[in-house]
């Protein structure tokens, strides 16, 4: 079946510097979503991207679907966004989202 | 602001009970999920519901059932509840398929089978 792989699989930040998170798929299909889980919490939606680049504030999320890969860049990195990121895929018959194993991110200060 | 509400918000049950776990929305949306999350797993689709009254399998349905009664609810039965049943479980929905919609997730029920 479809597989989704993230890494790296954990990251520790200073508070200020940046951080680049990947997602690699296995298909070529035409949409990707990035999620956000909160330490502890529940999961808020960061970005849909079906391919190019898509901003919002400091976080920036690019997508090659030829390259069956996205990534998500964060900058000035904050103690606030620790917790874990997670991309999702949808399956071919579009009614479910495959998700990745996430990344766990701490960002110290 | 979409709104997703899962009760209880953790739950400790005894190995071959039964326990329920329920989902409310008022997003007016046709689509619902229950995932579970394990370490090392990810998120990990159980039942998902695209219209009251009907429920559909996931990747791992075995060992739950699913109740729609009504667009705003959804439900995740455990008949007989066992260890590897351990986890955190999420139900979300959506206002549509096809894989152009994001999912807006509850808060989560952390479920301890003993």
């Amino acid at each position: 079946g479809q597989q989704v792989q993230q890494s790296p699989a954990s990251l520790v930040l200073q508070e200020g510097e940046n951080a680049e998170l990947q997602c690699n798929f296995s298909t070529s299909l035409n949409s990707m979503q990035w999620f956000y889980q909160r330490p502890g919490g529940s999961l808020v939606s960061l970005f849909y991207n079906p391919s190019g680049t898509k901003h919002s504030g400091r976080l920036t999320s690019t997508t090659v679907i030829k390259e069956r890969r996205s990534s998500l860049h964060i900058s000035s990195s904050q103690t606030t966004d620790s917790g874990t990121y997670l991309c999702a895929l949808p399956c071919n018959m579009g009614y479910k989202l495959t998700f990745g194993t996430g990344t766990s991110l701490l960002v110290d200060p | 602001e979409a709104a997703v509400t899962q009760s209880p918000r953790s739950k400790v049950a005894v190995t071959g009970g039964k326990v329920t776990l329920s989902c409310h929305q008022t997003n007016n949306h046709d689509y619902m999920y229950w995932y579970r999350q394990d370490t090392g797993h990810g998120l990990r689709l159980i039942h998902y519901s695209y219209v009251a009254d009907s429920t559909e399998k996931g990747d791992i349905p075995d060992g739950y059932k699913a109740s729609r009664p009504s667009q705003e609810n959804f439900s995740l039965i455990l008949e007989l509840a066992s260890l590897s049943q351990t986890a955190v479980y999420f139900c979300a929905s959506s206002p549509d398929w096809g894989g152009q919609n994001t999912l807006y997730f509850g808060a989560g029920t952390r479920l301890s089978v003993l």
